[in-house]
Parts: C-alpha cells; sequence; structure tokens
C-alpha cells in the first residue's frame, strides 16, 4: 500500500526556520514532488515543486535526496501567517498510478 | 490572476438524495480534478478528468459518482445516493496538463453535508 508519510504538527516562532520532511517510498519514476499549503476553509495552494536536489523559489526551498524517497520543504524565517497545514503530493505507483497527498503537517508559528 | 470557482460553497442534502457539484476551472486549462477532504483529515484524491474522459480515479470514486463537463465551462461532480459518509469538503482543481509537474489550481470548495 502506497502511503506517503508527514509529521503530523511542528511548533516554531516567528523568524525561524522550519524544515517539514515528506516520505514517499514509493514515487513513480518521473514524477515530480509538489509541495501545498492550505488554510482552513480554502483549497491548496501551490508552494514549490521539484524533480531532484534543490529547488528554490521567492517563498521556500525543497530538498530532495538522490533515491527521491523523501523531500524536505524549508519555509526560512516564518511569520504568524505561515500558520497553515502543508501537504507534499506525489505520483506513486501501487497497483496503478496514483497521485497522493501526504497526510499534511500542522505548522504553528507562535509570536 | 485566473481561478477556480465552485458553487455552491456549502450544500445540505438528506441521505439518498443526489447532489451535483459545480465546478469552473481555469479557462485554458486542460485537466480537471476533484479531491475530497473530510473534516480533520488529509486531501484525498477522487477523480482525474481530460478529453472529455475519466484519465485516473481512486477507490473511493465508486459507482455511486461521476462526472461530467457538460459545456465548454463547467465540470461538475455528482453522487447518485449520498451517504452520511460523503459528507466532506469537495475541492475541484485544473492544471494546464497531466500528472505532477504541472501545478494544480484548486476551487474553494464546497461543504458538502448528509443528514
Amino acid at each position: 500500500l502506497a502511503k506517503t508519510t508527514q509529521p503530523i504538527s511542528m511548533d516554531s516562532y516567528e523568524g525561524q526556520e522550519v524544515n517539514i520532511t515528506c516520505s514517499h517510498n514509493n514515487i513513480a519514476t518521473n514524477d515530480y514532488i509538489t509541495w501545498y499549503q492550505q488554510f482552513p476553509s480554502q483549497g491548496p495552494r501551490f508552494i514549490i515543486q521539484g524533480y531532484k536536489t534543490k529547488v528554490t523559489n521567492e517563498v521556500a526551498s525543497l530538498f530532495i535526496p538522490a533515491d527521491r524517497k523523501s523531500s524536505t520543504l524549508s519555509l526560512p524565517r516564518v511569520s504568524l501567517s505561515d500558520t497553515a497545514v502543508y501537504y507534499c503530493l506525489v505520483g506513486v505507483m501501487d497497483s496503478s498510478y496514483k497521485l497522493i497527498f501526504g497526510s499534511g503537517t500542522r505548522l504553528l508559528v507562535r509570536p | 490572476e485566473p481561478e477556480v470557482t465552485q458553487t455552491p460553497s456549502h450544500q445540505v442534502t438528506q441521505m439518498g438524495q443526489e447532489v451535483i457539484l459545480r465546478c469552473v476551472p481555469i479557462s485554458n486549462h486542460l485537466y480537471f480534478y476533484w479531491y475530497r477532504q473530510i473534516l480533520g483529515q488529509k486531501v484525498e484524491f477522487l477523480v482525474s478528468f481530460y478529453n472529455n474522459e475519466i484519465s485516473e480515479k481512486s477507490e473511493i470514486f465508486d459507482d455511486q459518482f461521476s462526472v461530467e463537463r457538460p459545456d465548454g465551462s463547467n465540470f461538475t461532480l455528482k453522487i447518485r445516493s449520498t451517504k452520511l459518509e460523503d459528507s466532506a469538503m469537495y475541492f475541484c482543481a485544473s492544471s494546464e496538463g497531466e500528472g505532477s509537474f504541472y501545478e494544480q489550481y484548486f476551487g474553494p470548495g464546497t461543504r458538502l453535508t448528509v443528514t
């Protein structure tokens, strides 16, 4: 059974760097890893995407090791408005190809 | 900025009734998706749709569910005979292409409550 797992929750303080890891053992060979942010009562919103090594954009970095069985979302200098649930999304090969969201990590940023 | 829209924002229905959830994807997108999120749980993939056909579906998407693109703009999810466990947020999404390379744009969701 393909599973994509993340820590349930994380706490941080404003200005700190936060790293959230997702494990995806069954990732499909040619698939990208995408991370989304979700606020309460809203749809997920794209943050960053990568295939391997490191990707950086204006809001986050994404680190992907060579075996691609995990990925780490890095949020530099978080603020209160970064309090949200963060999901990884990958395509996995189980009995067939499936798009699977991770279990989600609830990040709480404290003042 | 273009966005995905969904109607209604909240639908209350009785068990056994049919419901249709509506979505208007971003106009130049070709791939459309429905996801479900039970309260407090993760987002779950239901189905993807391209060129008027289902391209992928999950185990959740059984014979009670169907999708349709009845015209050039709307994308609908029908649940034929709702059950209590169908109560959830339903999100529509669209993308330019298929697969994880393409960013999916999500709508605000429809909260379905089955009583």
